[in-house]
C-alpha cells in the first residue's frame, strides 16, 4: 500500500522549534518530490514547502522562508521539516503528500494523516 | 487572501450538476497545470483532478475538470449526499516559486 505517514507534531511555546517527519512507504521514494502542506484550524490549505526527488530543487512559502527547513534521506524513505522560531500562526494540522510523477502536472496525489502542531504559551 | 478564487460556497439538489470556479491568474492557471482536492471535516485531502482533467484510479468519472485560460473548473454530475465536502483548487505559481490553493468552497447538497 502506498502511504505516508507523519510524526512529530505537538505543542510548542512561541519562539521554540520542532522537528517533523513523514515515513514512506509502498513506492519507490526516491523517484518522486514530496511536500508539506499544513491546515490552520477553521482555515483552508496553504502549502508550505517542496523538494524534489534528488533534493536539488527546495521551494518554501514566504510566510515559511528563513525559519523552516525541508530536507530528505532517500535511503530512509522519509522527508522532515525543522520548524524554528515557531510562531502562533504556524498551528495548524501539518500533512506530507507526494507528487506525482514528472509530466503530469504538479500535484500532491497521497497524503498523510498529518500532525499537530500547536504554538502557544 | 488566497491567490486562486473560489466561491465559499455552492449547492444543487441530489443528482444535479454542480460547478465550482477557480480564478487565477498567467503566473498559475494560466500556464501550469490545476488540481483539485476533496476534504471532508477532520481527515487529509484527497486528489480529485489533477493536470486539469485526469482523473486518479479510484475517483468515479462524475467528477470532471476544465481549464480556459486563466480559470479552471471541476464539474460534479450526478449530485450525490456523500459529495459534501470543501473543494480545494491548486497550481503552481511560477512566479512565486510557489503551489497555491484557492481557499476552498463547501459543496451542500440540498
Amino acid at each position: 500500500e502506498v502511504q505516508v505517514v507523519e510524526s512529530g507534531g505537538g505543542l510548542v511555546k512561541p519562539g521554540g522549534s520542532l522537528r517533523l517527519s513523514c515515513a514512506a512507504s509502498g513506492f519507490t521514494f526516491s523517484d518522486y518530490s514530496m511536500n508539506w502542506v499544513r491546515q490552520a484550524p477553521g482555515k483552508g490549505l496553504e502549502w508550505v514547502s517542496s523538494v524534489s526527488a534528488s533534493s536539488f530543487f527546495i521551494y518554501y512559502a514566504e510566510s515559511v522562508m528563513g525559519r523552516f527547513t525541508i530536507s530528505r534521506d532517500n535511503a530512509k524513505n522519509s522527508v522532515d521539516l525543522e520548524m524554528n522560531s515557531l510562531r502562533a500562526d504556524d498551528t495548524a494540522v501539518y500533512y506530507c503528500a507526494k507528487a506525482p510523477p514528472p509530466g503530469g502536472g504538479y500535484a500532491f496525489d497521497i497524503w498523510g494523516q498529518g500532525t499537530m502542531v500547536t504554538v502557544s504559551s | 487572501q488566497s491567490v486562486l478564487t473560489q466561491p465559499p460556497s455552492v449547492s444543487a439538489a441530489p443528482g444535479q450538476q454542480a460547478t465550482i470556479s477557480c480564478s487565477g491568474s498567467s503566473s498559475n492557471i494560466g500556464k501550469n497545470s490545476v488540481s483539485w482536492y476533496q476534504q471532508f471535516p477532520g481527515t487529509a485531502p484527497i486528489l480529485l483532478i489533477y493536470d486539469i482533467n485526469k482523473r486518479p484510479l479510484g475517483i468515479p468519472d462524475r467528477f470532471s475538470g476544465s481549464k480556459s485560460g486563466t480559470s479552471a473548473t471541476l464539474g460534479i454530475t450526478g449530485l450525490q449526499t456523500g459529495d459534501e465536502a470543501d473543494y480545494y483548487c491548486g497550481a503552481w505559481d511560477s512566479s512565486l516559486n510557489a503551489y497555491v490553493f484557492g481557499v476552498g468552497t463547501k459543496v451542500t447538497v440540498l
